[in-house]
């Protein structure tokens, strides 16, 4: 079975500064790849996915991702942090695409001024 | 607009009495998701469909069930079996296919007292 791990539960930025999210997974054969954001008491928004191909992967509100396979990463970054991306990061990795998708257990963004 | 409807937003009941939480989607989507979102404790999966008529158990299903008589429909029922039903509550759906991400509704807080 397919794990994934974000290291960091909380992490702290100042606006502007950029920013890099952690995710690891551990699965036995090419991974589908997700990051969803999360704002208080909303639903999940999917960031940005990673099926194939390109390893770097660009995603909505500026945010990009990039696959590491001799890395099992699939770290989240930012150039330039905004207040309003305070929120919770998930990722996730799937079997197929969506089916059998597993999610870390978020990190939370706070963004100060 | 497409999307994932997720009603009520929030929800009481008291404990010992069953409550069904809706979900409707107008993405034509064949698969959809259950989930239980707990703080520190990412999102985890209660149930699933990839067809109408057809669900399965996810990692969390005891003191829950679900029918899928309509494609567009998949309510969610907590019974006075779940143990510790206060939670955030979200639904999901996805294409079919290998290609495809989830999307979520904006989710329910179910509070039993």
């Amino acid at each position: 079975a397919q794990s994934v791990t974000q290291p960091d539960i909380h992490i702290t930025v100042s606006e502007g500064a950029s920013l890099e999210l952690r995710c690891n997974y551990s699965y036995g054969a090419t991974p589908y790849l997700f990051w969803y954001v999360q704002s208080p008491g909303q639903g999940l928004q999917l960031l940005l996915k990673y099926f194939s191909g390109d390893t770097l992967v660009q995603g909505i509100k500026g945010f990009e991702a990039e696959f590491k396979r001799s890395q099992s990463s699939f770290n989240l970054r930012k150039p330039s942090v905004h207040w309003s991306d305070a929120a919770e990061y998930f990722c996730a990795v799937g079997v197929r695409g969506y089916q059998k998708v597993t999610f870390g257990i978020g990190t939370k963004l706070q963004v100060i001024p | 607009d497409g999307g994932i409807t997720q009603s009520p937003k929030y929800l009481f009941r008291k404990e010992g009495q069953n409550v069904t939480l809706s979900c409707e989607q107008n993405l034509n989507h064949d698969a959809m998701y259950w989930y239980r979102q707990d703080p520190g404790q990412g999102l985890r999966l209660i149930y699933y469909s990839q067809i109408v008529n057809d669900f399965q158990k996810g990692d969390i299903a005891e003191g829950y069930s679900v029918s899928r008589e309509k494609k567009e429909s998949f309510p969610l029922t907590v019974t006075s079996a779940q143990k510790n039903p206060t939670a955030f509550y979200l639904c999901a759906s996805s294409g079919a296919g290998l290609n495809t991400e989830a999307f979520f509704g904006q989710g329910t807080r179910l509070t039993v007292v």
